[in-house]
């Protein structure tokens, strides 16, 4: 079955540390997206990329960083200059045009 | 500026009831798309119905539909006959065309409905 895999689901670090993110889809989409989601709020874009090799930054990229070297593999680093990375983190893919966002089910990152 | 507002942050209905959730978005484009989402407690993100700027009539998916009022720049979802299963956080999205911002989605806050027995 084609869909978003994120790995794990959750993840624990200890403060100060970097720590990546694995998203990888089957879907064939050419965008990839990341979004970060806190108690109470929407979701906010912390990097996205239309194709491969290439990236832009979203609303909150400070203390982030990803790659895009292969199609189905959207990787995100969350930094320790990321100053309150527990959050939970979605990735998502589509295919251009008026296509929805798919999302994956999530990693809950935890930093203590 | 928040291009997506949810004005009601918990709503509650009764089984077998129908439910409107509220959004209204704000943008200058004359293209752009309307999504909205489910998200169960597990977290996964679940697309429901899309409404594009220039659908003449109004997006329906089964027991969902999108009452789509563009002059009010308003697009509500209404899910009818209410499930138990229904209860869930629900967000609004809106998708700009703007060649510069790669087709961003914007999120609204998001409602929480609970279906009561």
């Amino acid at each position: 079955d084609g869909g978003i895999t994120q790995s794990p689901k959750y993840l624990f670090r200890k403060e100060g540390q970097n720590v990546t993110l694995s998203c990888e889809q089957n879907l064939n989409h050419d965008a990839m997206y990341w979004y970060r989601q806190d108690p109470g709020q929407g979701l906010r874009l912390i990097y996205y990329s239309q194709i491969v090799n290439d990236f832009q930054k979203g609303d909150i990229a400070e203390g982030y960083s990803v790659s895009r070297e292969k199609k189905e593999s959207f990787p995100l680093t969350v930094t320790s200059a990321q100053k309150n990375p527990t959050a939970f983190y979605l990735c998502a893919s589509r295919v251009q045009g008026n296509s929805p966002l798919h999302f994956g089910n999530g990693t809950r990152l935890t930093v203590t | 500026a928040q291009k997506i507002t949810q004005t009601q942050p918990g709503m509650f209905v009764q089984e077998k009831e129908a439910v409107t959730l509220d959004c209204t978005y704000d943008t200058s484009d004359q293209s752009y798309g309307l999504f909205w989402y489910k998200q169960p407690s597990s977290g996964e993100m679940i697309f429901l119905i899309y409404q594009g700027s220039y659908d003449e009539q109004n997006a329906t998916e089964g027991r969902y539909s999108l009452n789509f009022q563009k002059a009010r720049k308003s697009a509500n979802l209404v899910i009818s006959a209410s499930q138990l299963g229904d209860s869930a956080m629900y967000f609004c999205a809106m998708r700009d065309n703007a060649q510069n911002t790669g087709n961003q989605f914007y999120f609204g806050t998001g409602t929480s409905l609970t279906v009561i027995p």
